[in-house]
């Protein structure tokens, strides 16, 4: 089945850009979406289809793909913005929904 | 205000069952297709479940195939996640998850989980 590979931890210091990458086989080609988990708290969608983002969700979070690489960039980061982020694309084989392993950012 | 309400996890022994209930409001329940997704307790999110707006096409990850059943009723407005034959690796936070409109494999709306520990 397609696997996902993300960093275990990303840190930043408050202002800066964190960038956090999801890697797969030709991601490029497939649609890639992001949720940000904060502790204790249900997973909430930040990213959709490689670049979309939900009403609500700040313009400072974005986010890219292409080639072997999909990436969630968000800018000017702030302490809320500490979480577990989690990539995730469409499988057409094997189970059909996969999550990378998740990336732990640290605001400093 | 939308709303997924999760409920019915508890403590099971290995080879038991349990139902668990999602609970929709604030909006057309029938025009959106469903999910659950678990996490194991310091894990990660794993995808175990789908079901349509019909509630005639279902789909499950390997994990759960043949042990867990999805499906939905629109009078209560909610989605159910019957669970048998139940293992210890099944212990997990179990969220209910909205599918994004016409795109049934993003998931824009989560409920706050409920847990399920299955113990010897």
């Amino acid at each position: 089945s397609y696997v996902l590979t993300q960093p275990p931890s990303v840190s930043v210091a408050p202002g800066q850009t964190a960038t956090i990458t999801c890697g797969g086989n030709n991601i490029g080609g497939k649609s890639v979406h992001w949720y940000q988990q904060r502790p204790g708290q249900a997973p909430v969608l930040v990213v959709y289809a490689d670049i979309d983002r939900p009403s609500g969700i700040p313009e400072r979070i974005s986010g890219s793909n292409s080639g072997h690489t999909a990436t969630l960039t968000i800018s000017r980061v702030e302490a809320g913005d500490e979480a577990d982020y989690y990539c995730q694309v469409r499988d057409s084989a094997g189970d059909r929904v996969v999550f990378g392993g998740g990336t732990k950012l640290t605001v400093l | 205000e939308v709303l997924l309400v999760e409920s019915g996890g508890g403590l099971v022994h290995p080879g038991g069952s349990l139902r668990l209930s999602c609970a929709a409001s604030g909006f057309t329940f029938n025009n959106y297709d469903f999910n659950w997704v678990r996490q194991a307790p310091g894990k990660g999110l794993a995808w175990i479940s789908y079901i349509t707006t019909s509630g005639t096409t279902m789909d499950y990850a390997d994990s759960v195939k043949g042990r867990f059943t999805i499906s939905r009723d629109s009078a209560k407005q909610s989605v159910y996640l019957l669970m048998n034959s139940l293992r210890v690796e099944d212990t997990a936070v179990y969220y209910c998850a909205r599918s994004l409109g016409a795109n049934p494999y993003v998931f824009d709306i989560w409920g706050q989980g409920t847990m399920l520990t299955v113990f010897s």
